[in-house]
C-alpha cells in the first residue's frame, strides 16, 4: 500500500505486504531528513534518516528514497509486520537549523 | 542502551499555575531540543541548547522558559498556563558517541501536561 502524506494520513496494509508512506517537504535548504515512528502516548523513535547528498538509504526491512527535484521523501517497509502499526513522520533539518520541521504523519494500519 | 528521560512523565495543573519539565540527555549528548505536540499534530519545535547556551528557538511562548545545566540536563519553565498549553511535552538530545551520530535527534517518552 501507498500513502500520499498529508492528502492521506491513514495507511491501511495487509500483513507481509510492503508499504510506502511518502512526505513532500517544503524547503529546498533543508539538507537532513528523518523518518520518526510513533506509539500511542510514547515519543518518536528514530528509524532512518538521510542527508541531501544522498538519494537513496537502506536499513533492517526499511529504505528512504530522497527525491530533491520535487522535493519528496519515503519510507518504504518490507514486510510489513503487526508491530509497525504506528504514526510516521517525515522531518526535515534546515541547514543552520537544529529544530527539526515534522510534516503531518501518517497512521499506518496493519491488516492481518 | 541508556535514552533520554523525561520527568514527571504526567502533570496535572490548573489555568494559571506553573510547570516544570525536566529532561536528562542521553548520556554525553551535548544538545537538548525541546517540542510540543497538540492532540493529533506533528511536534513543533520550542527550543534547543547546545553546551548549556539556547541554540536556536522555535515557537516557544514567552510565558515559557528553558535552559541547560552544567550537567547537560534540561528544564522547560512553563508559567501563567493556559488550557491550550495541554500537550505531549517532548524532550530530544542529540551527540556523537559511538552509537549515534551528531545530527540525530533521539526522542524521550514525553511529559503529559493536562491544564484544567
Amino acid at each position: 500500500g501507498e500513502s500520499v502524506g498529508l492528502h492521506l494520513p491513514t495507511l491501511s496494509v495487509q500483513e507481509g505486504d510492503n508499504s510506502i508512506i511518502n512526505c513532500a517537504y517544503s524547503n529546498s535548504a533543508s539538507d537532513y531528513f528523518i523518518w520518526y515512528k510513533q506509539e500511542s502516548g510514547k515519543g518518536p523513535q528514530f528509524i532512518i534518516d538521510i542527508r541531501s547528498n544522498m538519494d537513496k538509504r537502506q536499513g533492517q526491512r526499511v529504505t528512504v528514497l530522497l527525491n530533491k527535484t520535487v522535493k519528496h521523501l519515503s519510507l518504504q517497509i518490507a514486510a510489513t509486520q503487526p508491530g509497525d502499526s504506528a504514526v510516521y513522520f517525515c522531518a526535515e533539518n534546515r541547514r543552520g537549523a537544529d529544530g527539526l520541521t515534522f510534516g503531518k504523519g501518517t497512521h499506518l494500519i496493519i491488516q492481518p | 542502551a541508556a535514552g533520554v528521560i523525561q520527568s514527571p512523565r504526567h502533570l496535572i495543573k490548573e489555568k494559571r499555575e506553573t510547570a516544570t519539565l525536566k529532561c536528562y540527555p542521553i548520556p554525553r549528548h551535548d544538545t537538548v531540543y525541546w517540542y510540543q505536540q497538540g492532540p493529533g499534530q506533528d511536534p513543533q519545535f520550542l527550543i534547543s541548547f547546545y553546551e548549556k547556551m539556547q541554540s536556536d528557538k522555535g515557537s516557544i511562548p514567552d510565558r515559557f522558559s528553558a535552559q541547560q545545566f552544567s550537567d547537560y540536563h534540561s528544564e522547560l519553565n512553563m508559567s501563567s498556563l493556559e488550557l491550550g498549553d495541554s500537550a505531549l511535552y517532548f524532550c530530544a538530545s542529540s551527540g556523537r558517541t559511538d552509537a549515534t551520530s551528531t545530527d540525530t535527534q533521539y526522542f524521550g517518552p514525553g511529559t503529559r501536561l493536562t491544564v484544567l
